[in-house]
């Protein structure tokens, strides 16, 4: 069964360097998005991008983050000088897309990557 | 805006009996909901969802939930619990606009005692 794949799986990093976690989606999927977790706290929303462009973004989304997909398979979350508190487990998602057939509006969800900022 | 209210943070069950864990959402329309699990080191996966139609809604690992729009709820079940069901479990709604953004609550961890 397809499914989203995400790398690494645990970034360390020190403050104020930038990171960029990884993820392929399903390979039919046009919707992709971006979710954090913060230990102990609940999953919040990032961004959403459809298009190659944003569709959606959270007011966590600020002029730190921003998002890209550099060829065909990846998606990525880029983070330019991370802060202590940016540290969380970053879930990326995926969905077949709006109005098309087999598109059920659920969105499959990567393993993670936890990131840790020192 | 959106919102989701898990009220019970923890619960404890005993393998074989039953589970019922409360969700309740704020949403101007009709949601779309879901309940994900979330084994420890592990991604979300999806147990169920609800999207229209028949208002109680089978799930995988012999979940089910009833969607009750009177009283804005979506709660999950299961008749016996299996001590692999031990694991943290996510309700969420999902905004019908084009770009359908999960809302989270906060979750409800379940121990399973033998």
């Amino acid at each position: 069964e397809p499914e989203v794949t995400q790398t690494p799986s645990h970034q360390v990093t020190q403050m104020g360097q930038e990171v960029i976690l990884r993820c392929v989606p399903i390979s039919n999927h046009l919707y992709f998005y971006w979710y954090r977790q913060i230990l102990g706290q609940k999953v919040e929303f990032l961004v959403s991008f459809y298009n190659n462009e944003i569709s959606e973004k959270s007011e966590i989304f600020d002029d730190q983050f921003s998002v890209e997909r550099p060829d065909g398979s990846n998606f990525t979350l880029k983070i330019r000088s991370t802060k202590l508190e940016d540290s969380a487990m970053y879930f990326c998602a995926s969905r077949r897309g709006p109005g098309l057939a087999g598109d059920t509006y659920e969105q499959y969800f990567g393993p993670g990557t936890r990131l840790t900022v020192t | 805006a959106q919102s989701v209210t898990q009220p019970d943070i923890h619960i404890t069950v005993s393998e074989g009996a039953s589970l019922e864990l409360r969700c309740n959402y704020s949403y101007g329309a009709t949601p779309y909901l879901f309940w994900y699990v979330q084994s420890p080191g592990q991604g979300l996966q999806l147990l169920l969802k609800y999207f229209s139609g028949d208002t109680l809604v089978q799930g995988i690992k012999g979940f089910e939930a009833e969607f009750k729009r009177s009283q804005s709820s979506f709660n999950l079940r299961k008749p016996s619990v299996h001590w692999s069901d031990a694991a943290e479990y996510f309700c969420a709604v999902g905004a019908q606009a084009a770009g359908n953004k999960l809302t989270f609550g906060g979750g409800t961890r379940v121990l399973v005692k033998p």
